[in-house]
Order: structure tokens, then C-alpha cells, then sequence
């Protein structure tokens, strides 16, 4: 099946630094691709939704400048944390999907961040 | 606004038993719903995708029913394996093709 890679698998990063988050299709055009945070326990919520060379669509709540979102290339998306906090601390997961199939979607091996 | 529910307690099945996950739905008229399955630390693992207008759908020892009326999922693992364990997550997608994700259900099969 269809492959998404997420790197760094995980970073610990002081508070006000920025994280920069990859995420690839290896072998796949993405036309979209989604950003998630799941908190221990918890679901996985939607942050925002990136479609290749227009600005992401960010959900209620999520602050586009502080989680800004690059869909540069079919390929690719980054998630860059500015001035991270402790509490942005979180797993964040990528999935990518397929424009010829609406369905199913491709999901990266997640990220962890520990902001210290 | 719309609801997803998947039960929050585990469940504890014996190897070789059939596990049933409940999803259940309100407020939302989905084009398809899907299975995933995730493990500790890991991202979701694509399993089974079900549309709007089938009933059930079969991979291998995996089945998924979908009633619209009752708006409900129910997702079955039959001979079922220690090295199922893991949390299966149902997702609902509508219209604007925008997933949402239930909270998962924690599956332990003892051996």
C-alpha cells in the first residue's frame, strides 16, 4: 500500500523555539493532505486540511500562525510549531490521500514533541 | 452538532472469540465510514472502508456492517488473535470529504 513518512519520529524542543514537521508521500500524489494532534487517550482531532499550492484550511480553534502549514509540492507538507509551549506538546500525525480515491486516507507514523 | 460514539470501555475478549466494536452516529449523513486501527505511539492503520449504500463488506477475518437508519457501524474480528490488541478507531466522512474520528476502542485479546 501507499506509504507516508513523518519525520522526525520525535523532538524535544524548548519553550519559544519553532518545529518544523515533515511529511511525504512516497509513492503518491498527494492532493490533500490532513494534520493531526492526538493527546494521550484521546482521538485523533483534525487541525487543518492542506491541498497542494493553496493555503491550508485550518479548524475552529487551531491558530494558522502559530501551526503554519506548506503544501509545497504533491509530495510534501511541513507543520511548523511557532513558539512552542509545553502544552503544545502532543503526538501530530499526518495523512495523506490519494486524488484519485476519496476514501482512504495514508497516515504517517506521527511525531511526538515534548516542549520543555 | 455531530457525534461520533465508539464505547469507551475495553474490550476484553478470549483468542479464538469473535470481537464486535460498536459505532454509532448522530447529525451527520456520511458518504462512507471507515475502520482504522491504532497502535500505542503509532499512527492509524487504514482497514476497512464501507459506502453510504452498502451493507457489509469482508476482508479476510474483518466485516463491516453499516446500517444508515440505525446509524450504525459495527465492525467484527472473527478468530480473533492476541496480536489483534490494539485500538480501532471508526471515521466518518460526509460530503466535504473532511474525515471525523471517533475516540477509539480498545480491543485486548487474551490468550
Amino acid at each position: 500500500g501507499a506509504v507516508v513518512s513523518q519525520h522526525p519520529s520525535w523532538v524535544i524542543c524548548k519553550s519559544g523555539t519553532s518545529v518544523k514537521i515533515e511529511c511525504r508521500s512516497l509513492d503518491f500524489q498527494a492532493t490533500t493532505m490532513f494534520w493531526y494532534r492526538q493527546f494521550p487517550k484521546q482521538s485523533l482531532m483534525l487541525m487543518a486540511t492542506s491541498n497542494e499550492g493553496s493555503k491550508a484550511t485550518y479548524e475552529q480553534g487551531v491558530e494558522k500562525d502559530k501551526f503554519l502549514i506548506n503544501h509545497a509540492s504533491l509530495t510534501l507538507s511541513t507543520l511548523t510549531v511557532t513558539s512552542a509551549h509545553p502544552e503544545d506538546s502532543s503526538f501530530y500525525i499526518c495523512s495523506a490521500r490519494d486524488g484519485q480515491d476519496l476514501g482512504e486516507q495514508y497516515f504517517g507514523p506521527g511525531t511526538r514533541l515534548t516542549v520543555t | 452538532s455531530q457525534k461520533i460514539e465508539q464505547n469507551s470501555e475495553a474490550l476484553n475478549i478470549q483468542e479464538g472469540k469473535t470481537a464486535t466494536l460498536t459505532c454509532n452516529y448522530t447529525n451527520y449523513s456520511p458518504a462512507y465510514l471507515q475502520w482504522y486501527r491504532q497502535d500505542p505511539g503509532r499512527g492509524p492503520v487504514f482497514l476497512l472502508l464501507i459506502r453510504e449504500n452498502e451493507k457489509e463488506k469482508r476482508k479476510e477475518r474483518l466485516k463491516v456492517t453499516f446500517d444508515t437508519t440505525l446509524k450504525q457501524s459495527l465492525f467484527h474480528i472473527t478468530a480473533s488473535q492476541p496480536a489483534d490488541s490494539a485500538t480501532y478507531l471508526c471515521v466518518l466522512t460526509g460530503g466535504s470529504y473532511i474525515p471525523t474520528f471517533g475516540r477509539g476502542t480498545s480491543l485486548i485479546v487474551h490468550p
